[in-house]
């Protein structure tokens, strides 16, 4: 069965970085898109980057664009999110999400269990 | 930016009773290539997401075929044939067809 692992949340002050991960297993990470999404506490969800399979193409929310930035190691099977210049409204569960295919654009088949990102001071 | 509004917010069913879900986009959900790139999304309480319905009305495998999904363009529903105690939880429309990918502000379905 595919699983996602997140890992790296935790509490960081406002203007801090933070470098979130989600290792994969149990299918060929190399062949898929994946993507992070975001639910703050009590709210929706949130889509925020999509990377697809080779690590060439990324696309961004415009709320994370040019603060957040997403990258993959294929030799790895992990997923990347590095997040800078923190803000209170980014607190929230990140999760990561597989894609159908390998462009990232289909649709998310599995996610991930999240990790808890708080910044506050 | 697409939006994408969910009706009802919230929904109280009985058990064997049926539910259903309506979702519409501000635009049409239709790719390029042909296909609608609209799914469903069944979040239960202290869970993460699990996808049930993709491309308007195909369910993953392993998801009961109680779950149905329909629709076309801009208005999609999802109907929960007879409802159990395991759907209790909140349910997210999503469109994957254009950027930025958007979810509907999700219902909450209890017994």
């Amino acid at each position: 069965e595919v699983h996602l692992l997140e890992s790296g949340g935790g509490l960081v002050q406002p203007g801090g970085s933070l470098r979130l991960s989600c290792e994969a297993s149990s299918f060929s990470f190399s062949d898929y898109g994946v993507a992070w999404v975001r639910q703050a506490p009590g709210k929706g969800l949130e889509w925020l980057s999509t990377i697809d399979s080779s690590g060439r193409s990324t696309y961004y929310a415009e709320s994370v664009k040019g603060r957040f930035t997403i990258s993959r190691d294929n030799s790895k099977n992990t997923l990347f999110l590095q997040m800078n210049s923190l803000r209170a409204e980014d607190t929230a569960v990140y999760y990561c999400a597989k894609d159908a295919g390998p462009t990232g654009l289909i649709f998310f088949d599995y996610w991930g269990l999240g990790t808890l990102v708080s910044v506050s001071s | 930016d697409i939006v994408m509004t969910q009706t009802p917010l919230s929904s109280a069913v009985t058990l064997g009773q049926p539910a259903s879900i309506s979702c519409r986009s501000s635009q049409s959900l239709v790719h390029s290539d042909g296909n609608t790139y609209l799914s469903w999304l069944q979040q239960r309480p202290g869970q993460p997401p699990r996808l049930l319905i993709y491309k308007i009305s195909k369910r993953l495998s392993g998801v009961p075929d109680r779950f149905s999904g329909s629709g076309a363009g801009t208005d999609f529903t999802l109907k929960i044939n007879r409802v159990e105690a395991e759907d209790v939880g909140i349910y997210y429309c999503m469109q994957v067809t254009h950027f930025p990918r958007a979810f509907g502000q999700g219902t909450k379905v209890e017994i």
